[in-house]
């Protein structure tokens, strides 16, 4: 199984400022056939499900504001909220859709 | 617009089997895959597996092959999950998903919460 390892486990980043989450996986993620990461950011809300933001890792869900963004390739990911706004208090979490099992991080708590 | 409405919430004994039901609104369930998700109180999500909504197709996490049933049900565009022989550690709550054309998980169910207490 691949592992995905997040860090830090948690942030407080204050208003307006940015906001930097990491990933890293046990194995690449890289489809070498299409090149594309299959590694993908979601934020989760207490008592909500989570919520897509980003796929092959940087591409933004429709819907989703320009301030996040995901970079890295292979096993070394990133996520990054540019200007941290009061409503992305959330936990992040990665997950890998390369093979299965399907397996996620252990999620980041972000905090004001 | 896409939806997912879950089942409601469960309490079981020791031993015994859930099922949790995943109706689809706004698309037709045969088009796209189904996974399902849990997340036990405090860590992290969970994958248990997935459906090829259209041909019935299977896959699931060894951590669940020979407990976990997933099915659906195209006339009532209704996805289904079952997991037998419960125990205390699977109280979680249980999610549906639909893998999207990018495979990413682009739509949630609002969740089930499964309680398992003797």
């Amino acid at each position: 199984d691949i592992v995905m390892t997040q860090s830090p486990d948690s942030l407080a980043v204050s208003l307006g400022e940015r906001a930097t989450i990491n990933c890293k996986s046990s194995q690449s993620v890289l489809y070498s056939s299409n090149n594309k990461n299959f590694l993908a950011w979601y934020q989760q809300k207490p008592g909500q499900p989570p919520k897509l933001l980003i796929y092959w890792a940087s591409s933004r869900e429709s819907g989703v504001p320009d301030r996040f963004s995901g970079s890295g390739s292979g096993t070394d990911f990133t996520l990054t909220i540019s200007s941290l706004q009061a409503e992305d208090v959330a936990v992040y979490s990665c997950q890998q859709y390369y093979s299965a099992p399907v397996t996620f991080g252990q999620g980041t708590k972000l905090e004001i | 617009q896409v939806q997912f409405v879950q089942s409601g919430a469960e309490v079981k004994k020791p031993g015994a089997s859930v099922k949790v039901s995943c109706k689809a609104s706004g698309y037709t369930l045969s088009s796209y895959a189904m996974h399902w998700v849990r997340q036990a109180p405090g860590q992290r999500l969970e994958w248990m597996g997935w459906i090829n909504a259209g041909d019935g197709n299977t896959k699931y996490s060894q951590k669940f092959q020979g407990r976990v049933t997933i099915t659906r049900d195209t006339s009532a565009n209704t996805g289904y999950m079952e997991l037998s022989s419960l125990r205390s550690e699977d109280t979680a709550v249980y999610y549906c998903a639909r893998g999207g054309v990018t495979q990413a998980f682009d739509y949630w169910g609002q969740g089930t919460l499964v309680t398992v207490s003797s």
